[in-house]
């Protein structure tokens, strides 16, 4: 049972251009989702975060978009730049269970030049 | 800046073997956990603890027991090393969330590339 799913493997988008990488989940008890980056043999980095009672966040070139009614979030990068290029991970967390949390399957985007 | 370390970047072991990964985190986190990221599964919990001496069940925890004495340590062990434990893990840690929307990341190492032969 895929709680969070991202149903795109990899993404391929040119420099400058914006890039937009989505996330559906199931559970209508996350309260809490994150945006995950990770290289080749590194560990994920944490990139930004959004609570479920607001729809948007931003931080510099990156926001973050829920949409709770489609259970939907979104990762928009603009302008996007080659060392973007990474896999990035959605994650959910359940109000009540302390911190643990639920991750998609990760989406490769490739930035080029 | 948190900083989780763990043991070794890279290990083979053989099939059998009894295998330890370490891993130790500075900034006096309640939550630890273990990972293994493997292609097209993304990131699939072990096990997790709540403090020194708890455990949790993740969803994957068949064939691996985990170790916390004490709160900056979490070890994960595979009891008889078998060839599809090969994989990357990842040890994360993160401050105890309790809930009300604004919850804490969790923090990763770098992860141990294993390979069973």
């Amino acid at each position: 049972d895929q709680q969070v799913k991202q149903n795109s493997p990899s993404l391929s988008v040119q420099e400058g251009r914006i890039s937009i990488l989505n996330c559906d989940y199931t559970n209508s008890m996350f309260d809490y989702f994150l945006w995950y980056k990770k290289y080749p043999a590194e560990g994920p980095t944490f990139l930004i975060s959004i609570s479920s009672i607001k729809d948007k966040n931003e931080d510099g070139r990156f926001t973050v978009f829920l949409n709770k009614s489609a259970k939907h979030l979104s990762l928009h990068i603009v302008p996007s730049q080659p060392g973007d290029s990474a896999v990035y991970f959605c994650a959910a967390n359940i109000y009540n269970q302390g911190g643990k949390l639920i991750f998609g399957q990760g989406t490769e985007l490739s930035v080029k030049p | 800046d948190v900083k989780v370390t763990q043991s070794s970047r890279y290990l083979v072991k053989r099939t059998g073997e009894k295998v330890f990964l370490e891993c130790v985190q500075d900034m006096d986190h309640e939550n630890m956990f273990w990972y293994r990221q493997d292609p097209g599964l993304g990131l699939r919990l072990i096990y997790f603890s709540y403090d020194v001496k708890m455990k949790e069940k993740g969803d994957i925890p068949e064939g691996y027991s985990v170790s916390r004495e004490k709160k900056e340590r979490f070890s994960l062990i595979l009891e008889s090393a078998s060839t599809n434990q090969t994989s990357m893990y990842l040890c994360a840690s993160s401050l105890f969330y309790g809930g009300g929307g604004d919850g804490q990341p969790q923090h990763f190492g770098d992860g141990t590339r294993l390979s069973i032969l």
